[in-house]
């Protein structure tokens, strides 16, 4: 079955731009998170989103925001970019909430590069 | 604090031989999940091996295996016969129940390259 899909692969901004990315799960998943990806500070979790909710979210200002559709995609979005806003931001779908070992799929990530 | 911690610095790996990672962690919480995943230089990250802590025997997944203690907390990934296309990076990973999400905690990773 086809992968997490995540779109654009790269991306260039300039600052005080806004971006949106784009994540498809894996068919029948019903959960998204997104992380981001610095060298300095590693993956960083950013939100999760479940049947169209948010779930929880990490400690990320409110510049960062996403949403998920009915069909489980979802988009995250980024305002007012920031030259630290620069990263890899990765998508992961995962079946449900419940188990301790549902499995996260990652896609391969949105280059963003803020100029 | 940090939840996930991996301090090795890059290792050098021959081709063929095995490698250990190391991975402790921090939660007070009784009920966790441990993964690992490794990351090669196109970005994607690809799960390897899950071990619960409530799991008694040792997680193993083909060529990797996580030897896990639970009283040291620590989580260690071993590769066996290493080959070319495991040069990566290798993160270790903890989701805390008390989220009751998927949300996961990672580390700084490991940069693993094989030689031949």
């Amino acid at each position: 079955k086809a992968g997490v899909t995540q779109t654009p692969r790269y991306l260039i901004k300039t600052r005080g731009q806004q971006v949106t990315l784009s994540c498809s799960p894996i068919s029948g998943h019903r959960s998204v998170s997104w992380y981001q990806q610095t060298p300095g500070q590693g993956l960083q979790f950013l939100f999760e989103y479940f049947s169209e909710t948010q779930r929880n979210k990490g400690n990320f200002p409110g510049r960062f925001s996403g949403r998920q559709f009915s069909n489980s995609r979802s988009e995250m979005n980024v305002s007012t970019l920031e030259l630290g806003d620069s990263a890899l931001y990765l998508c992961a779908s995962s079946f449900g909430l419940q188990g301790m070992n549902t499995e996260a799929f990652f896609g391969q990530g949105t280059r963003l590069t803020v100029v | 604090a940090q939840k996930i911690t991996q301090t090795q610095p890059g290792m050098f790996v021959q081709e063929k031989e095995a490698v250990t990672l190391d991975c402790t962690y921090d939660t007070s919480d009784q009920s966790y999940g441990l993964f690992w995943y490794k990351q090669p230089s196109s970005g994607e990250m690809i799960f390897l091996i899950y071990q619960g802590s409530y799991d008694e025997q040792n997680a193993t997944e083909g060529r990797y295996s996580l030897n896990f203690q639970k009283a040291r907390k620590s989580a260690n990934l071993v590769i066996s016969a290493s080959q070319l296309g495991d040069s990566a990076m290798y993160f270790c990973a903890m989701r805390e129940a008390v989220y009751g999400n998927n949300r996961l905690a990672f580390g700084k990773g490991n940069q693993v390259v094989v030689i031949p």
